[in-house]
């Protein structure tokens, strides 16, 4: 399969622990992004990186959260410290810089986080 | 990006053609209106794009009014496993960065 993976598709964790997901996008994309989906809610987008370069980060991507991306290739998102509101799915997507399909993002299934 | 409003939820009959509508009655010119769906637990997956032309792929086909104030989504044959929510987004282009703004969308259920 040659679709954008995530790992763990679940996680469970207690309150103020700390979680890391990871994303591996399809290979030749340059562009990854980061999103969280609540309950009865569409994706809220968190962060944007080109290639290693983070580029933007909404104002939902609090201090406790950073997302890495170093070599260009996969990405990771941290939670720390964690709390029962960041109980979501947290979804990755891609997208190539140009060619027939640059105007789609390519998603992952996504890594269900409970904190218990 | 401009907003958009889409009915909660919608049936449609299996084999009969689901039209999904969306109204965005603030879009700007160099907004582009765009379709995704999202099957129960699994991430979105595009569906369609246009500007201001009616578009047609292989999954569906846009409809959008001459003043682009609202669109519509046609699934020709709707199958069970076109049940998903389907999310209305409008957003422009900037050089291929596509942040996208996703609502609560319209959940579909195809019924047999």
């Amino acid at each position: 399969d040659t679709g954008v993976s995530q790992d763990p598709r679940h996680k469970i964790t207690k309150r103020g622990q700390n979680v890391t997901f990871r994303c591996d996008p399809i290979s030749e994309h340059n562009r990854l992004y980061w999103y969280r989906q609540t309950l009865g809610q569409g994706p809220e987008f968190l962060t944007y990186f080109q290639n290693e370069a983070q580029l933007e980060k909404s104002r939902l991507l609090s201090d406790r959260f950073s997302a890495e991306r170093p070599k260009g290739s996969f990405s990771t998102l941290e939670i720390q410290r964690t709390e029962q509101g960041d109980s979501a799915m947290y979804l990755c997507a891609s997208s190539p810089a140009s060619g027939g399909n640059y105007n789609e993002q390519f998603f992952g299934p996504g890594t269900r986080l409970t904190v218990l | 990006d401009a907003k958009t409003t889409q009915p909660t939820s919608m049936d449609c009959a299996e084999g009969r053609a689901a039209n999904l509508p969306c109204n965005h009655s603030t879009i700007s010119g160099n907004e582009y209106v765009y379709w995704y769906r999202q099957i129960h637990s699994q991430g979105p997956q595009y569906i369609i794009h246009g500007l201001k032309n009616n578009e047609t792929n292989e999954m569906a086909s846009l409809i959008i009014t001459e003043d682009r104030k609202s669109s519509t989504l046609i699934l020709p044959h709707a199958t069970l496993r076109d049940t998903a929510v389907y999310y209305c987004i409008v957003r422009v282009e900037y050089g291929g960065y596509q942040k996208v703004t996703f609502g609560i969308g319209t959940k579909l259920q195809v019924i047999p």
